[in-house]
Parts: C-alpha cells; sequence; structure tokens
C-alpha cells in the first residue's frame, strides 16, 4: 500500500517564526487534505490540494503531485497554531494518513 | 454547512455491554467513514460506506459492526470490546467518494473498562 511519510515529527517554535511541513507520498493518489488536530480531537480541514498551490491567510500549500510531495507553509505563528498537523491521501477509496508533525509555539 | 455531528461526545462501556455509536451529517454526501484513533497516532480507517453499501471493510474485527440506515447517518454497534479498543472513533464523510474532500465529525472518545 501507499506510504505517507511526514517531517518533521517533531517543532518547537517562537511565536511569530515561519515553518514548512513536508508530506512525502510513495505512489500516485487520488486526493490530499491537511489536518489541524486540536487538543480536543477534532480534525480541522486546512487544505484539500491533490495539486497546485492554495492560500488561506498565514497557511499555504502546495502539491507537486508528480513529484509526490507536498509542503504546508505557516507564516507568522501563533500559538494557536499548536497542535498535530495531519496529511492524508487516498487512493481506491482507501485513505492513509501520515503520522503527523507535532507543532508546539512557545509565546 | 460543513458540519458532521457525533454521539455521544464520550462513552465509558464494560466488555460485556452494548453501545453504538451515531454519525449525521446533512451535507448530501454520499460516502461516510469510520476511523479509529488511539493516542498520539494518526487516524486509521476502519469502515467505508458508499451510497449506503458497505464498500471497505478494513479487517476490522467483527466486535465493530457498521450501519448505514439512510444518507444521512452512520452508526457503529459495539460489543464485547477489549481495553485496548478504548480510542477516538472519528466519522467522516465527503461527497461522492474519497477523491473528494472529508470533513470530520468531533469525534467519540471510547473507554472500554
Amino acid at each position: 500500500g501507499i506510504q505517507v511519510e511526514q517531517s518533521p515529527p517533531d517543532l518547537i517554535l517562537q511565536e511569530g517564526a515561519n515553518s514548512t511541513l513536508r508530506c512525502n507520498f510513495s505512489d500516485s493518489v487520488n486526493n490530499l487534505q491537511w489536518f489541524h488536530q486540536n487538543p480536543w480531537g477534532q480534525l480541522i480541514n486546512l487544505f484539500y490540494i491533490p495539486s497546485g498551490t492554495k492560500q488561506n491567510g498565514r497557511l499555504s500549500a502546495t502539491t507537486v503531485a508528480t513529484e509526490r510531495y507536498s509542503l504546508l507553509y505557516i507564516s507568522s505563528s501563533q500559538t494557536t497554531d499548536s497542535g498535530v498537523y495531519f496529511c492524508a491521501v487516498a487512493r481506491d477509496d482507501k485513505i492513509i494518513f501520515g503520522k503527523g508533525t507535532r507543532l508546539h509555539i512557545l509565546p | 454547512d460543513t458540519e458532521v455531528t457525533q454521539t455521544p461526545k464520550h462513552l465509558v462501556m464494560g466488555m460485556t455491554n452494548k453501545k453504538s455509536l451515531k454519525c449525521e451529517q446533512h451535507m448530501g454526501h454520499r460516502a461516510m467513514y469510520w476511523y479509529k484513533q488511539k493516542a498520539k497516532k494518526p487516524p486509521e480507517l476502519m469502515f467505508v460506506y458508499s451510497y449506503e453499501k458497505l464498500s471497505i471493510n478494513e479487517s476490522v474485527p467483527s466486535r465493530f459492526s457498521p450501519e448505514c440506515p439512510n444518507s444521512s447517518l452512520l452508526n457503529l454497534h459495539l460489543h464485547a470490546l477489549q481495553p485496548e479498543d478504548s480510542a477516538l472513533y472519528l466519522c467522516a464523510s465527503s461527497l461522492r467518494d474519497s477523491t473528494y474532500e472529508q470533513y470530520f465529525g468531533p469525534g467519540t472518545r471510547l473507554t472500554v473498562t
């Protein structure tokens, strides 16, 4: 099956810093999403991005499907950005999540 | 409205109990999903329903029994669970299949004693 690898696994930053999270996948996919999981467990949709580039406020994402990776950029981090960031890919109706990047923003 | 609701929020059950988890969406989505998430792990797909029919069962033990009574509702019936089944159970839906954006409910935190 498809392998999904996220890096880095953990990231500690000062408030105001920028960060780049990476998601590599081992085969072609039909879908790719980025989620933020808050401390209560809710998965919040950030981007639905099977290919191309999207921006939403301080966050942006780029997926290069032909090279099998996606990047999530967070600029001017705030403490509320803390949590776990997951990428999830879909192929043949199966959805596989990466292990996530745990982000901690210090005030 | 992009809301998926799940009830109950928390559930504690003994190993001999029978209980059910409920998931509902009113977005007209025709694909619905159950996931299991253990602490500090990613969500793992359990079941996929497509147009009210079970399309994927990821080798889940039979003590978990899914049901999709209509296009808006998804249940997960639980029977004779083990303590290792304690986890966050997440429901999701998408418009037609997994190529579309998935929306998740807030989850049910299950503890098996």
